[in-house]
């Protein structure tokens, strides 16, 4: 079955540093690739996507690059705001369509952002 | 303003005692899924309906019941609740690109 594996947290790094938390997938096909962002007391925000391999999603200064050779899909930001402290999930979907349908997640990675 | 919306936000209840968590879209989506998020599992998708009258299990879909009467609503039951379903729930309403989230519902089964 499908299945999502993301680095564990939390994550704490100082504002202003280069962010990377490692996203790697199992699927079959061709899925579509998101990660998802939670703020504390909120439900889940998209952040971007990608639905087709080297495609780059890129949204608030994140970006992430579906990388089918090693199954992976990293966050990545320059330069990490406080306001970035949220929890992130990466997930797929099995619909190459770009559709959201039936999304697999992984279990999150708490950020935390220091001042 | 495309929205989801859930309720109640938090409810305290006691084993067995039926209840019912609404779910709302204004998206016109015929897709809607419910997941519950426990610490270090994850989202995990409970039951899903691709559109009125049709509804499937999720991965964890034991001790749930849900209903799609209606394109804009997808009711979450749980019909005798006990503790291990103390949980966050989220509704979710799937567009073309992307799945929109409601704000979560708190659930406590003491």
């Amino acid at each position: 079955g499908n299945s999502v594996t993301q680095m564990e947290g939390p994550v704490t790094l100082s504002e202003e540093a280069f962010l990377t938390i490692n996203c790697t997938y199992t699927a079959t096909g061709y899925p579509s690739l998101f990660w998802y962002v939670q703020y504390p007391g909120e439900g889940l925000q998209l952040l971007l996507k990608a639905t087709k391999a080297d495609d780059k999603g890129s949204n608030k200064g994140f970006e992430a690059t579906y990388r089918k050779e090693t199954t992976s899909f990293h966050l990545e930001k320059g330069s990490v705001q406080v306001s970035d402290s949220a929890v992130y999930f990466c997930a797929l979907s099995a619909y190459s369509g770009g559709g959201a349908d039936g999304l697999t997640f992984g279990k999150g990675t708490h950020l935390i952002i220091q001042p | 303003e495309a929205q989801v919306t859930q309720n109640p936000r938090y409810l305290i209840t006691v084993t067995g005692k039926k209840l019912t968590v609404t779910c709302s879209q204004n998206m016109n989506h015929e897709y809607m899924s419910w997941y519950r998020q426990d610490p270090g599992l994850g989202l995990r998708q409970i039951y899903y309906s691709m559109n009125v009258e049709v509804t499937d299990k999720g991965d964890v879909p034991e001790g749930y019941k849900v209903s799609r009467k209606e394109k804009r609503n997808f009711p979450l039951i749980l019909e005798s609740p006990s503790p291990n379903q103390t949980s966050l729930y989220f509704c979710a309403s799937s567009g073309p690109d992307t799945q929109y989230f409601g704000p979560g519902t708190r659930l406590t089964v003491l």
